[in-house]
């Protein structure tokens, strides 16, 4: 079973809909949890955190997790094409203490004119 | 603040020889990370330190691989010798501490490994 799952897409939308993007993880005890955004040949950039169970809104970007569930999720509203990118749901698993994460296999995004 | 530094950008070598990829952190990030993106997958840790010492290097294949970070600064991945199976992109990232999970880490630009 791998242990954080995200959908590979394309997930394909018009400009100026709602994105949402979604990742379980399988590791109960995990703390905290990331959103990276990574355009094509280039590295991963951190675009949101979140460790309480609920919402949390940086502009237009939501990020929503729901521990009891194991998922973590990533809104975009207002997409942009230049929101088109994968991107990737990182998880810290708790275990030792230590900022490991553990990384989905990423969302491909696809926005639309 | 300058981020995360890493060289050389792109390196393309023959099967069986080795390679050296170096990394500067964030100034003042006491954790610094290397992980291995293959195309296609999400990022794979492969060793985790804190400060000069090695906390996670669970995911590392220490038949070929190693790394060092001597001063507790800057870090050297180096693999020897190298397979068609390391071609991928390797990333550096570091964070201000490694404990609870609850500091953030930031990737360098990485570099695309070619085994030919």
């Amino acid at each position: 079973q791998k242990e954080v799952e995200q959908n590979s897409g394309p997930l394909s939308v018009p400009e100026g809909a709602i994105a949402s993007l979604n990742c379980t993880y399988s590791d109960r005890g995990s703390q905290s949890f990331f959103w990276y955004r990574q355009y094509s040949g280039k590295s991963p950039e951190l675009i949101m955190s979140i460790y309480s169970n609920g919402d949390k809104e940086d502009g237009r970007f939501t990020a929503q997790l729901n521990k009891a569930s194991q998922y973590v999720s990533l809104l975009i509203r207002d997409s942009q094409p230049s929101d088109s990118a994968t991107y990737l749901c990182a998880v810290n698993p708790g275990s030792g203490g230590y900022n490991k994460l553990i990384f989905g296999a990423g969302t491909r995004l696809a926005v639309h004119p | 603040e300058a981020g995360v530094a890493q060289s050389p950008r792109y390196k393309i070598i023959e099967k069986r020889q080795s390679v050296a990829f170096w990394c500067n952190p964030i100034s003042g990030h006491a954790t610094l990370y290397w992980y291995q993106q293959i195309l296609g997958q999400g990022p794979k840790l492969l060793i985790q330190f804190q400060n000069n010492g090695v906390v996670d290097d669970s995911q590392l294949p220490k038949d070929r691989f190693s790394a060092e970070r001597l001063k507790g600064v800057d870090s050297t991945l180096k693999i020897q010798p190298a397979k068609l199976e390391d071609s991928a992109v390797y990333l550096c990232a570091s964070s201000l501490e490694a404990w609870q999970g609850l500091y953030e880490q930031y990737f360098g630009p990485g570099t695309r490994l070619t085994v030919t």
